[in-house]
């Protein structure tokens, strides 16, 4: 069972344009949705993350926008750079009531290419 | 401040045979987290330890298995090697405190079982 759908795959965006990333959940206990960017060789890291009393959270180019009733969230980066081409997963968890680490439940990831 | 070291970086393992791969957390993390990822499967919660203690599993068989040393180091073991467990093994680091904190994910070690 999937419980974090993502899509699309492969995304392919000219240099300056807007890359949208879309994903969607199933289990309403979720409430924690990271972002994270991989480079090929690279372990994940934390791109932007937000719980869902917010509807949008934004870090320079890069924009969550969240839809809780909908069950589903999005990252939008704006002037995409070549630098931004990587793999980009979204993931979800439910806080752990001892405060620290927790399951992260990952999308099967998007494939960025940004063309200069 | 270092992050999170795993070793080795690549391991090329026999079908039936046993691994074991390490994991140092970034300094003054206390838990730490496994995951595999396969271009199939995406990446897939293994377990997590804190204090030396499995507090969360996923969906594996038992020859995955992990441990925590005190100084908040881990290892995890993989017996009886399948071909289908050639992966990147990552392991994540993070403080402990209220709320969700960031979990700093190290480069990896790539299994090939062959």
């Amino acid at each position: 069972q999937q419980q974090v759908k993502q899509s699309p795959q492969s995304l392919i965006v000219q240099k300056g344009g807007i890359s949208i990333i879309n994903c969607a959940y199933e289990n309403t206990a979720f409430d924690y949705f990271p972002w994270y960017q991989q480079f090929p060789g690279k372990g994940p890291a934390l791109l932007i993350a937000i719980r869902p009393d917010v509807s949008e959270k934004k870090e320079g180019r890069f924009t969550i926008s969240f839809n809780k009733s909908a069950k589903q969230f999005s990252l939008h980066i704006m002037d995409s750079q070549p630098g931004d081409s990587a793999t980009y997963f979204c993931a979800a968890s439910i806080e752990n009531s001892g405060g620290s680490n927790y399951k992260l439940t990952f999308g099967k990831g998007t494939l960025l290419t940004v063309n200069p | 401040k270092a992050g999170v070291t795993q070793t080795p970086r690549y391991l090329i393992k026999t079908r039936g045979q046993q691994v074991t791969l390490s994991c140092s957390p970034i300094s003054g993390h206390r838990s730490v987290s496994w995951y595999q990822q396969t271009p199939g499967q995406g990446l897939q919660f293994l377990f997590e330890y804190f204090s030396e203690t499995q507090r969360n599993k996923g969906n594996f068989p038992g020859r995955f298995s992990g441990r925590q040393f005190s100084n908040s180091r881990s290892e995890m073991n993989v017996s009886t090697l399948e071909l289908g467990d050639s992966a990147l093994y990552l392991c994540a680091s993070s403080s402990v405190g209220r709320g969700h904190t960031e979990a700093f994910f190290g480069q990896g070690t790539r299994l090939t079982v062959v």
